[in-house]
């Protein structure tokens, strides 16, 4: 089966940097992707790792270690728009791909 | 925007009730996969279809069906509803197993 863990609430001060941590456990691994969800709204695609590294996009990066079972979502120069919950999800190939979703993490950033 | 659209936007049913969600994919997309997001949670991931054809299912009762047409399309029919099935109801168009794009969701309550 596939088990993913991710801190449930963060808060952080606007400019600042917050890092969301995510681990998992799975088979089938496919890749690892961060989706971010304001409330009442559908999840956005944020990022995509499927090779050890950190792939930067924007204030955005995101990091994969495939042997640690580990990622994590770097945001810079945090606005007050960035407050949402986001989900780290592994894509997981089963004969199908498909999406494995973490709980969420809650990001608040105050003023 | 993704270009992935959803309706209703809302909805209210009794228990017992049927449900018919739609979905129209993202122009290009020939995948489409459903999810359900309770309050609080991440996506379960509910099916999948593709070219028309189921090709996997998550952990859901068999009362949770679906259709794909000719255009990629989609619908999800829910019978003998449950007040469980409360939930937001995403689905996400990709091009085969490519990244996946969601829908705004339909937000279904069972009173």
């Amino acid at each position: 089966g596939q088990n993913i863990d991710q801190p449930t609430e963060m808060t952080a001060t606007e400019g600042a940097i917050v890092q969301i941590n995510c681990t998992y456990q799975t088979s089938g691994f496919n890749g690892l992707f961060w989706y971010q969800q304001h409330a009442g709204e559908a999840p956005t695609f944020l990022s995509y790792n499927v090779l050890d590294g950190l792939e930067e996009k924007g204030r955005f990066s995101s990091f994969l270690s495939r042997s640690k079972g580990y990622s994590y979502l770097l945001l810079k120069e945090l606005q007050m728009k960035d407050s949402a919950s986001y989900l780290c999800a592994v894509g997981v190939n089963s004969g199908y791909s498909t999406l494995t979703f973490g709980k969420g993490t809650m990001l608040l950033v105050s003023p | 925007e993704t270009g992935v659209t959803q309706s209703p936007t809302h909805l209210i049913k009794t228990r017992g009730q049927q449900v018919t969600l739609r979905c129209s994919s993202q122009s290009g997309h020939n995948t489409v996969s459903w999810y359900q997001q309770a309050l609080g949670q991440g996506p379960q991931f509910i099916f999948q279809y593709y070219r028309e054809e189921e090709n996997g299912r998550g952990n859901f009762p068999p009362r949770f069906s679906g259709l794909q047409f000719p255009n990629y399309s989609s619908e999800l029919n829910v019978n003998a509803l449950e007040l469980d099935d409360s939930a937001l109801y995403l689905c996400a168009s990709s091009l085969q197993s490519d990244t996946q794009y969601f829908g705004p969701g339909t937000r279904l309550t069972v009173l």
